[in-house]
C-alpha cells in the first residue's frame, strides 16, 4: 500500500513564524502535491512538483513556497505566517501520467492553526 | 476551464436505502473523473474514477458512479447505505495539464 506521511497532524504557530509542513511518501512516486481545505471551498492546490527539484505554482500559491531535494520528500514553506492561513493542509502523491491517469494517494492532513 | 460542481452541501440518507451523491462538470476534451472519500480527520481516500470504457464503474467499499456524457455527469452511487458510509464525499476531474480539481464536498449521513 502507498504511505503518505505528514510531519504533523495539529501544529499551532504565532503570526509572523516560519512554519515548515513535511511529507514523505514510500512508493517513489513522481508527482507531489500540496493543497489546503477549508469548508465550503473543498481542496486548493497550493503547489506542486513532477520531479526532484522541480516545482510549479498552484491555484493559491501567494504566502507558500515549496521545496523538493530528495524524490519521496516534498516540503510546504508558511514564509511568514498569518491567521488567513489556518486551514487544514493535505499533502498527495501520484504516479507520473503516461496514457493514463493516476489516482493521488494522500496523508492524513496537518491542520495548521495560526494566531 | 474544467470545473465540477458537488450541487449539495449535504444528503442525508437512512442505513440500507440506496444513495446518490451528485457531480457534474465541464472539461473541454475527454473527461477523466474521480471521487474521493474523507472519514473525519483523516486524508482523502480515493474510491473510483472514470477514464474511458464502461459508462458504470465500480470502486471499493460497494461504491459505483455512473458517467453520463450527456448530462456532464459522474454521480455516486450505493445500493445500501452503511452507518460507516458518513463521510465527506469529494468529486474531482482532471484538467489539461494533469491536475485534478475538486469539487466543493458534499456531507453524506446516514442514519441507522
Amino acid at each position: 500500500d502507498v504511505k503518505v506521511t505528514q510531519s504533523s497532524r495539529y501544529l499551532v504557530k504565532r503570526t509572523g513564524e516560519k512554519v515548515f509542513l513535511e511529507c514523505v511518501q514510500d512508493m517513489d512516486h513522481e508527482n507531489m502535491f500540496w493543497y489546503r481545505q477549508d469548508p465550503g471551498l473543498g481542496l486548493r492546490l497550493i503547489y506542486f512538483s513532477y520531479d526532484v527539484k522541480m516545482k510549479e505554482k498552484g491555484d493559491i500559491p501567494e504566502g507558500y513556497s515549496v521545496s523538493r531535494e530528495k524524490k519521496e520528500r516534498f516540503s510546504l514553506i508558511l514564509e511568514s505566517a498569518s491567521t488567513n492561513q489556518t486551514s487544514m493542509y493535505l499533502c498527495a502523491s501520484s504516479l507520473l501520467a503516461s496514457g493514463n491517469y493516476n489516482e493521488q494517494f494522500f496523508g492524513p492532513g496537518t491542520r495548521l492553526t495560526v494566531l | 476551464a474544467q470545473s465540477v460542481a458537488q450541487p449539495e452541501d449535504q444528503v442525508n440518507v437512512a442505513e440500507g436505502n440506496p444513495l446518490t451523491v451528485k457531480c457534474t462538470y465541464s472539461v473541454s476534451g475527454n473527461p477523466y473523473l474521480f471521487w474521493y472519500v474523507q472519514y473525519p480527520n483523516r486524508g482523502l481516500q480515493f474510491l473510483l474514477k472514470y477514464i474511458t470504457g464502461d459508462n458504470l464503474v465500480k470502486g471499493s467499499y460497494g461504491f459505483e458512479a455512473e458517467f453520463n456524457k450527456s448530462q456532464t455527469s459522474f454521480h455516486l452511487k450505493k445500493p445500501s447505505a452503511l452507518v460507516s458510509d458518513s463521510a465527506l464525499y469529494f468529486c474531482a476531474v482532471r484538467d489539461i495539464t494533469d491536475k485534478l480539481i475538486f469539487g466543493t464536498g458534499t456531507r453524506l449521513q446516514v442514519f441507522p
